[in-house]
Formats: C-alpha cells, sequence, structure tokens
C-alpha cells in the first residue's frame, strides 16, 4: 500500500522554538517536496529534494530548511519559529522529477506558532 | 514563469446539479495537468492526470476537458452528490518546470442536499 506518512499531525509551539517535521515514504520515490498550506494561498512549495542530499528551495524557502539523509525519510525544520509559520504542512512524493509524476500527499501536520 | 489561475474559489451547488472549475494557464509548453481533491481535514488526492494530448477525459462521475487553444482546464461534475464537497486544485507541469507542478490556489465546493 503505496504511503506517505507524517509526523507529528499536531503540534503546537512557542515563538523561537524549535520544529522538526517529519515525512517517510514507503515507495522508493526519487523525488520529496514539502508544501505549505493556508487559506486563499493554496499549496506553497517549500523544498523539493530530488534525491539523498539533493535539495533545492521552492517558492519560499526562507526560515525553512530541510535534510535528506536516506531517501525515504524527509525533513523540515524551523529554527526559531515565527507565528507566520502557523499553517498545514504536507509533504509529498513523486517517482522521479518528470513532470509527468503524480504527487502523493501525505495526512499533513497542522502547525500552531503561538 | 507559468502562472495557474483557478476559478471560482467558491462554488456551492444543489445535490443533482452540475459543477464546473475551471483552471487557465500561461505557458503553452505546459503538457500534464492534474486534478486533485482534498476533503475536509484531510490530504490531497488524485482525482485525474491529463496529458496534453487527450482533450476529453472521462472519470467516475466527473469530465475533465482540456482547450489548449485557450490554455484552460475545467472540472465538470456531473450531478453532484453531498460527498462530491470538497476543496479541488488543479496542477499544471510545463516544460519550463520539469521538476515542478503548479498549483491553482483551489475551489471549495458546496453540496447542499
Amino acid at each position: 500500500d503505496m504511503k506517505v506518512t507524517q509526523m507529528p499531525r499536531y503540534l503546537i509551539k512557542r515563538m523561537g522554538e524549535n520544529v522538526l517535521l517529519e515525512c517517510g515514504q514507503d515507495m522508493s520515490h526519487e523525488t520529496m517536496y514539502w508544501y505549505r498550506q493556508d487559506p486563499g494561498l493554496g499549496l506553497q512549495l517549500i523544498y523539493i529534494s530530488y534525491d539523498v542530499d539533493s535539495n533545492s528551495e521552492g517558492d519560499i524557502p526562507k526560515g525553512y530548511r530541510v535534510s535528506r539523509k536516506k531517501r525515504e525519510h524527509f525533513s523540515l525544520i524551523l529554527d526559531s519559529a515565527k507565528t507566520n509559520q502557523t499553517s498545514v504542512y504536507f509533504c509529498a512524493s513523486s517517482l522521479r522529477q518528470a513532470r509527468q509524476d503524480t504527487q502523493y500527499f501525505g495526512p499533513g501536520t497542522r502547525l500552531l506558532v503561538l | 514563469g507559468e502562472q495557474v489561475e483557478q476559478r471560482p474559489p467558491h462554488l456551492s451547488v444543489r445535490e443533482g446539479d452540475s459543477a464546473v472549475i475551471t483552471c487557465t494557464y500561461t505557458d503553452p509548453n505546459s503538457y500534464y495537468f492534474f486534478w486533485y481533491k482534498q476533503e475536509p481535514g484531510a490530504s490531497l488526492q488524485l482525482l485525474m492526470k491529463v496529458f496534453s494530448s487527450t482533450e476529453i477525459n472521462e472519470g467516475q462521475g466527473f469530465t475533465v476537458l482540456l482547450n489548449k487553444k485557450d490554455k484552460r482546464l475545467s472540472l465538470n461534475l456531473t450531478a453532484a452528490h453531498p460527498g462530491d464537497s470538497a476543496a479541488y486544485f488543479c496542477a499544471v507541469s510545463a516544460d519550463t518546470n520539469a521538476y515542478k507542478v503548479i498549483f491553482g490556489k483551489g475551489t471549495h465546493l458546496h453540496v447542499l442536499p
């Protein structure tokens, strides 16, 4: 069963704290993504990873960094979280970086930064 | 770069009526088109993937139309039912953006019983 998992599903942090969001996939997909979803803005790409240690900035990378040390895991790190980083974060994966590849999404992490 | 505009942002229809969601895109080199459905509180699930060579694509209870001349993609839900209530997102992949797709901002569809 093809699956993308995300942990945690819900998280509350105080401004200035560090945040670690984890994503896993069991499909041996090469490419993984981090998005955030805000009302009225749709999905915004934060980072994309083409494979282990091969990461590129997306459209809104500021305030975020990522880590991919194993093909099946992709982490999103917020160093010193800000209130405007309150959002729903989705991880996705696709087989390759080919333009016809379907992205498979995880269930999302709802982050609240107080 | 590619821009995708999705309309309308909100749509309410009665059960049994049709619902139409439209996306327009700018890059004429766009080749792959996706529709995703997101039920409340859930993740995005692929509804249909469309290739540029096919203008009419039929799914279960819906049709996706691609008009390459006008650079317009539409999702037509025929005889909508309450289970269709969700957010719908189009996504477009162009030759110039091989590594990512560009998502529309979404349409929140509410089907009234």
